[in-house]
């Protein structure tokens, strides 16, 4: 198993431009999160899904938009680059699970480097 | 106020040493504690978690929480250098029903030989 890979790595961009950042699980996991990291704030939420064709916003959505047409893909979307957004990207996946005392690991994928010149 | 404080350091220590890290929070609805260890350049990777307070204990590693003090801390014993590393104590809330992980700012830590 992959586990979760995210595509491009690193990725240069001007004030402006339009890009989209894939995330691809292989674990048939329900849930799938995007974060961005950026120094001294620790990971904040930028947008997750419960499922396949839905989405919602997370705690830092405003200028990124997500899509999940696929269960094993996450795709988060920058309209208009602004040099704000650039930080270190991370997709997460967990399975199913938020009753009682079950616990469902986060797993994530190894980041996309994202400068916005 | 964030929901979660974690010291940033960064913490040096020489290698065999008693290392302390710790967090505090604000929400009482936390059920899950966990801690994720960091690598440079890569994703974090789930170390422990704990469920409501106590303490959890594996290999070098143990987690102590405190829910009445909202004060949860990882301790590792004997120290090696392939313990650098930035660890981020995170913990588990519902959004929306969906599970959500509010994290601490990370603190970056180093061992040295």
């Amino acid at each position: 198993n992959a586990g979760v890979t995210q595509t491009p790595k690193f990725r240069v961009l001007k004030t402006g431009q339009s890009m989209t950042l894939l995330c691809a699980q292989d674990m048939n996991h329900e849930y799938m999160y995007w974060y961005r990291q950026d120094p001294g704030m620790g990971l904040r939420l930028i947008h997750y899904s419960v499922g396949e064709g839905t989405t919602a916003k997370g705690e830092v959505p405003d200028g990124y938009n997500v899509s999940r047409l696929k269960k094993q893909n996450f795709l988060l979307g920058l309209e208009s680059a602004a040099p704000s957004q650039t930080s270190v990207y991370f997709c997460a996946s967990t399975s199913t699970g938020l009753a009682g005392g079950s616990y469902n690991e986060q797993f994530f994928g190894p980041g996309t480097r994202l400068t916005v010149l | 106020q964030k929901e979660v404080e974690q010291d940033p350091g960064p913490l040096s220590v020489p290698e065999g040493a008693i290392v302390s890290l710790n967090c505090t929070y604000s929400n009482s609805a936390f059920q899950y504690f966990m801690w994720y260890r960091q690598y440079s350049r890569k994703g974090p990777e789930l170390l422990m978690y704990t469920y409501s307070s106590g303490n959890k204990e594996d290999g070098r590693f143990t987690a102590q929480v405190d829910k009445s003090s909202k004060y949860i801390s990882l301790f590792i014993r004997d120290s090696q250098p392939s313990d650098s590393a930035t660890y981020l104590c995170a913990m588990r809330a519902t959004l929306q029903g969906a599970q959500k992980l509010v994290f601490g700012q990370g603190t970056r830590l180093t061992i040295n030989p």
